[in-house]
């Protein structure tokens, strides 16, 4: 059974850069049929998809997040990264890593929140 | 950017049958996927392509799609299906995006 799980600090002051990893189990994250994504939700809101990447480290991100979001891949350690610079307190959310297969999400991690506050 | 609206919420007898709106401009020339979240936990998918099933969820739950609306039902409502329920598209016209809805939170009276 596949399985995700994000990792990183909860706890994150503004204008720096937010970090997670999302560690891979029960699958290969270099499976040529899927795509790695991360989505966020704030707190009482809805769901956000942040951007997509594939093993090869080819990457979509969403349009509204771009200037600020990096994903990558580490196959060797079976798991993807990523990088949210320059945070307000509006990026204050759970964040999830989900298998991407492509154009759903089909297996996803059990959430971190993360908080931006001084 | 593309833009899926849903009821933000819908209520609805236990054994009565709730009904799930996402609409979007021609989303019927796409394909809809919906997905269960219940309090504290991550999102479940419960209908895949419009209408079809990924193992394990019950044949209550189904799916139509078309015109400028898709359609989430869920057949002889019970109390576990309180929960929040987000339609979502791919947009492969920006950036390959990942479109969810707003959301619809369903409530078992």
């Amino acid at each position: 059974q596949l399985q995700l799980q994000e990792s990183g600090p909860g706890l994150v002051k503004p204008s720096e850069t937010l970090s997670l990893t999302c560690t891979v189990s029960g699958g290969s994250i270099s499976s040529s049929s899927y795509y790695w994504g991360w989505i966020r939700q704030p707190p009482g809101k809805g769901l956000e998809w942040i951007g997509s990447i594939y093993y090869s480290g080819s990457t979509y991100y969403n349009p509204s997040l771009k200037s600020r979001v990096t994903i990558s891949v580490d196959t060797s350690k079976n798991q993807f990264s990523l990088k949210l610079s320059s945070v307000t307190a509006a990026d204050t959310a759970v964040y999830y890593c989900a298998r991407v297969a492509p154009r759903l999400c089909d297996y996803w991690g059990q959430g971190t929140l993360v908080t931006v506050s001084s | 950017s593309y833009v899926l609206t849903q009821p933000p919420s819908v209520s609805v007898a236990p054994g009565q049958t709730a009904r799930i709106t996402c609409g979007g401009n021609n989303i019927g020339s796409k394909s809809v996927h919906w997905y269960q979240q219940k309090p504290g936990q991550a999102p479940v998918l419960v209908v895949y392509d419009d209408s079809d099933r990924p193992s394990g969820i019950p044949e209550r739950f189904s799916g139509s799609n078309s015109g400028n609306t898709a359609t989430l039902t869920i057949s002889r409502v019970e109390a576990g299906d309180e929960a929040d329920y987000y339609c979502q598209v791919w947009d492969s016209s920006s950036d390959h995006s990942l479109v969810f809805g707003t959301g619809t939170k369903v409530t078992v009276l």
